[in-house]
């Protein structure tokens, strides 16, 4: 097992509502990835913090947002949730974020929207 | 936008025969491939990584870059059960590890 750690484990919402993933990055990592995947989908990068900057972004709208915090946690928003939000949110870290760095995935929040 | 394909799946295969899993990729200028191997209801998990024409070996993996044909293979020799899961490939981004994945292919091992 990795030293990342995601919380809570399971959710459900409904449509409209807010939500917030947490995320705690292995001892070491200043870098925190969030991925959304699908069922039966690989996952979609959403965005990279590093050092409590937002690192790069993927083709996610403005209503997905996160944050890092000086102990390198992390956590990703979601408002207005849409029935398509229904994924697994997967965290990962690495060391620095560099291109071919390792990342070490959390097990995941699985997010139901009815 | 970097594209990664994979065949959906499921392959199956019997216990100790070769599977061999393929990924094709969009961008040229694509350097280096991860593959990632994920169980039901798990994270995905590092298995290779292969940075340079040729072939890599780990055991009874091998991973394969032919970056003339833009494709990148994995062979799992002498496949066991517990090799049944999805098999993920992705690529780093140009100027960090964020990573585009491929669909992920489905591998069965039969007994």
């Amino acid at each position: 097992e990795t030293g990342v750690t995601q919380s809570p484990t399971h959710l459900i919402k409904t449509r409209g509502q807010q939500v917030t993933l947490r995320c705690s990055s292995q001892s070491g990592h200043n870098t925190v990835s969030w991925y959304q995947q699908a069922l039966g989908q690989g996952p979609q990068f959403i965005f990279q913090y590093y050092r409590e900057e937002e690192n790069g972004r993927g083709n996610f709208p403005p209503r997905f947002s996160g944050l890092q915090f000086p102990n390198y946690s992390s956590e990703l928003n979601v408002n207005a949730l849409e029935l398509d939000d229904s994924a697994l949110y997967l965290c990962a870290s690495s060391a620095t974020g560099g291109k071919n760095e390792k990342l070490f995935f959390g097990s995941g929040t699985q997010l139901s929207v009815l | 936008q970097k594209e990664v394909e994979q065949n959906s799946g499921p392959l199956s295969v019997p216990e100790g025969a070769i599977a061999s899993l393929n990924c094709t990729y969009s961008d040229r200028g694509s350097q280096s491939f991860f593959w990632y191997r994920q169980y039901s209801g798990k994270s995905p998990e590092l298995i290779m990584f292969i940075y340079s024409n040729g072939d890599k070996e780990d055991g009874r993996f091998t991973a394969q870059l032919n970056k003339a044909s833009q494709y990148v293979s994995l062979l799992i020799r002498d496949s066991q059960p517990s090799d049944s899961a999805t098999y993920l490939c992705a690529v780093p981004g140009d100027a960090g590890n964020m990573l585009t994945f491929g669909g992920g292919t489905r591998l069965m091992v039969k007994p």
